[in-house]
């Protein structure tokens, strides 16, 4: 079974502080994802990587960056968080060979207070 | 206009009863077409592909029309276990990887 696995459930943090989310999957996809998920928005897509240190802009990517260093680990960073930034964020891999599905990690709740 | 759209609902049905959602792009280059089914405070999970040919899982049937640009999915006998937010998802080449734009979600409620 694919497992996609994020680092924390919940997290709360503060206006202005740094934020790591981690994001590690074990199927060796090359195609990892990071959303987040607000009511009535539905999942916005802030970046992706398609391959180690690749990375491309997703539809929301300001005030977030990205790091793939390894193929299996993906880290969504919030350089100066806000309150704006409080929401669900999804990560996710793809496999490409076959099936195109994507593969959802549990998410992480972030509430910046 | 949103990549993809679709009505939030919620859809309040009877059990048993059959009930059609629907989904629609503005991206004629997609190439894929997917429905995901997202349980309350779960992750989204693959429910079904859907092919130009349509396809059929048990009680699920998914159609895509690629010269309207939608694709439908369509539940019969619903089980109050099909309660659930059903997003349509779209993929398209970008750079170098697959990008996946999800609509918003179509909320099901099935009640007895």
């Amino acid at each position: 079974d694919v497992k996609v696995t994020q680092s924390s459930r919940y997290l709360v943090k503060r206006t202005g502080e740094k934020v790591f989310l981690e994001c590690v999957q074990d199927m060796d996809h090359e195609n990892m994802f990071w959303y987040r998920q607000d009511p009535g928005l539905g999942l916005r897509l802030i970046y992706f990587s398609y391959d180690v240190k690749m990375k491309e802009k997703g539809d929301i990517p300001e005030g977030y960056s990205v790091s793939r260093e390894k193929k299996e680990r993906f880290s969504l960073i919030l350089e100066s968080a806000s309150t704006n930034q409080t929401s669900m964020y999804l990560c996710a891999s793809i496999d490409t060979g076959t099936s195109y599905e994507q593969y959802f990690g549990p998410g992480t709740r972030l509430t910046v207070t | 206009r949103k990549e993809v759209e679709q009505d939030p609902g919620p859809f309040n049905v009877p059990e048993g009863a059959t009930v059609a959602f629907n989904c629609t792009y503005s991206n004629s280059a997609s190439q894929s077409f997917f429905w995901y089914r997202q349980d309350c405070r779960k992750e989204p999970k693959l429910l079904m592909s859907v092919y130009s040919s349509g396809n059929e899982d048990g009680r699920f049937t998914a159609q895509l029309n690629r010269a309207s640009q939608y694709i439908s999915l369509l539940i019969r006998d619903s089980k109050l276990s099909d309660s659930a937010t059903y997003l349509c998802v779209v993929t398209s080449l970008t750079g170098g990887g697959n990008k996946l734009t999800f609509g918003t979600g179509t909320q099901l409620k099935v009640e007895l």
